[in-house]
């Protein structure tokens, strides 16, 4: 079974920090995302990854970047938090096109 | 990019059949038809993708008339458990690398004992 791992699921920080949030998968997916939901929002792309050190931006990707140097792992940073950035961050892989998503658990971030 | 329409939230006695309808009238022919459940502090988790006609699983089954201008998500004999959001996508079968998909805001459906 596939597994997509978030390395944290509660995540406090201050105004001003870089954030990092992390995502593993360990199936081999060519494709990464990672998105934020929001109540009444639903979820909403930020950058996804097609391919090692390739990157997309999605729908909402500003104050944000992502990192892939490697394969299985795919990083989204904060590059200085605000407070409109609390959520839910999500991360998904997916094999190729036309594969369904398979999700991590999420990590809640609240910037105080 | 096709967008979706569902309704907000559904309610449903448990044991009964739900049918959750999805519309998305732009819709392209490459484009599938994807359906998720989520929980509460979880991330989705896919349920049921198609294409055209009926699709059916181990945990439901997936209705899209010949037009593809809308779906049904059909869940039998819910329980408790089926309490969820439940998210209708369109995309992720386009042939020439990735195409973009956006999820709604998905159908909260209360299973009531």
């Amino acid at each position: 079974d596939v597994k997509v791992t978030q390395s944290s699921r509660y995540l406090v920080k201050r105004t001003g920090e870089k954030v990092f949030l992390e995502c593993v998968q360990d199936m081999d997916h060519e494709n990464m995302f990672w998105y934020r939901q929001d109540p009444g929002l639903g979820l909403r792309l930020i950058y996804f990854s097609y391919d090692v050190k390739m990157k997309e931006k999605g729908d909402i990707p500003e104050g944000y970047s992502v990192s892939r140097e490697k394969k299985e792992r795919f990083s989204l940073i904060l590059e200085s938090a605000s407070t409109n950035q609390t959520s839910m961050y999500l991360c998904a892989s997916i094999r190729g096109v036309g594969q369904p998503q398979h999700f991590g658990d999420g990590t809640r971030l609240s910037i105080l | 990019l096709a967008k979706t329409t569902q309704p907000i939230s559904m309610d449903s006695y448990e044991g009964q059949e739900v049918n959750i309808t999805c519309s998305h009238n732009n819709i392209a022919t490459n484009d599938y038809i994807t359906w998720y459940q989520q929980f509460p502090s979880q991330g989705p988790r896919f349920i049921i993708q198609g294409y055209k006609t009926k699709v059916t699983n181990e945990v439901a089954s997936l209705f899209i008339p010949a037009d593809r201008k809308s779906s049904t998500l059909s869940l039998p004999r819910v329980s408790l458990s089926d309490t969820a959001v439940y998210y209708c996508l369109v995309g992720e079968g386009s042939s020439g690398g990735y195409q973009k998909v956006t999820f709604g805001t998905g159908t909260k459906l209360q299973v009531i004992p």
